[in-house]
């Protein structure tokens, strides 16, 4: 059982949009700031969203992310079947003083 | 470029110890908050452990008595021992640079190794 909450898979067709949701507590989402990672098949994860909504050098416009009180959102929009992956919210609980990550969420683009 | 590679995985006994090195270039391990961050077959992302640049180290509670995070300047590399291993613990290990701001996040990746718990 993840600290995080996701949903354990999603699906849309390409060009749609699609969001995934990521709940949490006071204690990690609700003081702290929520980052999110990309992992496509059999590689490492990649950062995709930092600071809440930040998206690093590289990273298109299409995903995006915001934040509302203990739960975060990850949007993507004009899905590309490379957008098939698995999506995983983290962040650092400080009543746990450990990192936390969600479930993860795989991403079928139909 | 700044890049993170993993070695020192394999197949081990239920009960023995193991260490993992991952070697960094592009930046310095020991001035920055550095990660083990595993991943069991088929499952979700499970941190390990964190060593701060201070020295201060945490760890999950998994793992907390069993596994040691260290870092060598003169090598530029991070370690992790791992001890008293159990068959839970089998995972592709990654390490990876944690970055902060306004909050904390993992950036770069390394791209793992494969840590087996059988007899």
């Amino acid at each position: 059982q993840s600290v995080l909450t996701q949903p354990p898979s999603v699906s849309a067709a390409p060009g749609q949009k699609v969001t995934i949701s990521c709940s949490g507590s006071s204690s990690n989402i609700g003081n702290n700031y929520v980052s999110w990672y990309q992992q496509l098949p059999g590689t490492a994860p990649k950062l995709l969203i930092y600071d809440n909504y930040k998206r690093p050098s590289g990273i298109p416009d299409r995903f995006s992310g915001s934040k509302s009180g203990t739960s975060a959102t990850l949007g993507i929009t004009g899905l590309q079947t490379g957008d098939e992956a698995d999506y995983y919210c983290g962040i650092w609980d400080s009543s746990l003083s450990a990192w936390v990550f969600g479930g993860g969420t795989k991403l079928t683009v139909l | 470029e700044v890049r993170l590679v993993e070695s020192g995985g394999g197949l081990i006994q239920p009960g023995g110890s193991l260490r993992l090195s991952c070697a960094a270039s592009g930046f310095n391990v020991t001035t920055n908050y550095m990660s083990w961050v595993r991943q069991a077959p088929g499952k979700g992302l499970e941190w390990v452990s964190v060593i701060h640049s201070g020295g201060r180290s945490y760890y999950a509670d998994s793992v907390k008595g069993r596994f040691t995070i260290s870092r060598d300047n003169s090598k530029n590399t991070l370690y992790l021992q791992m001890n008293s291993l159990r068959a839970e613990d089998t995972a592709v290990y990654y390490c990876a640079r944690e970055r902060y701001s306004f909050g904390n996040w993992f950036d770069p990746w390394g791209q793992g190794t494969l840590v087996t718990v059988s007899s």
